[in-house]
């Protein structure tokens, strides 16, 4: 089966500081892209941040970065100088091609960014 | 990446009555999906919608419950019917799966049921 698990539920950070949000995964397809999305007290949901499993290069996008271990199947995503904007609610995602391209979610993890 | 107009952003409605969300995309789009997400919880898919072909439901979810219009490769409807209190949930609606663009969300529809 196909899963995403993220096993933070919630965290907090101050502000400015660092934080490392983890997320493992399970997929037998050989070519994919992951996804870390943010979703703010809007609802909205944002594209934060890509990683092509075929590149060992760990994706960056200003201050988030993404660490990509594709043996261990481990896709974890760092926010830097964490800024009182960030505070949301983060899924790990990644399309089961498999499966008409659905995105298969994370339980999601609550940051909490505290002045 | 696409634009996705979703409506109506929020609604309260009595149960037993029916509420059809809309979503409108700025371009043309072979696959949309629709996501229930559940208070604190993740986005769970209720079906994909792919333009002249009925919806593929997920398991748990059927068509007489949420039935999806997908009259052409910009548009899609969902509709809640018989809508009960359990039914109190954001729906969402998505489009994307070309490769690293990733996918697109609308602005997501708040559904209170009293």
């Amino acid at each position: 089966a196909q899963t995403v698990t993220q096993s933070q539920p919630e965290m907090s950070v101050q502000e400015a500081e660092t934080v490392t949000l983890s997320c493992t995964y399970d997929t037998s397809e050989n070519n994919y892209y992951l996804f870390w999305y943010k979703q703010p007290p809007s609802r909205q949901m944002i594209l934060v941040i890509r990683q092509e499993a075929y590149k060992q290069q760990n994706a960056t996008e200003n201050r988030f970065s993404v660490n990509f271990q594709k043996a261990a199947k481990s896709f974890s995503l760092k926010i830097s100088d964490s800024q009182l904007g960030d505070t949301a609610m983060y899924f790990c995602a990644f399309p089961s091609y498999n499966q008409g391209g659905k995105l298969i979610f994370g339980q999601g993890t609550e940051l909490s960014v505290k002045p | 990446s696409a634009v996705i107009s979703q409506k109506p952003s929020r609604d309260i409605c009595q149960r037993g009555t029916s509420l059809t969300i809309q979503c409108q995309v700025d371009s043309q789009v072979t696959m949309m999906f629709w996501y229930r997400q559940q208070p604190g919880q993740s986005l769970t898919l209720i079906a994909t919608a792919n333009q002249g072909s009925e919806a593929t439901y997920e398991s748990g979810f059927v068509i007489d419950k949420f039935p999806i219009s997908r009259p052409n490769l910009t548009f899609s409807t969902l509709t809640v019917s018989n809508m009960s209190p359990e039914d109190s949930s954001i729906y969402l609606c998505s489009v994307g799966g070309q490769g690293a663009s990733g996918y697109t969300f609308g602005s997501g529809t708040r559904l209170t049921v009293v």
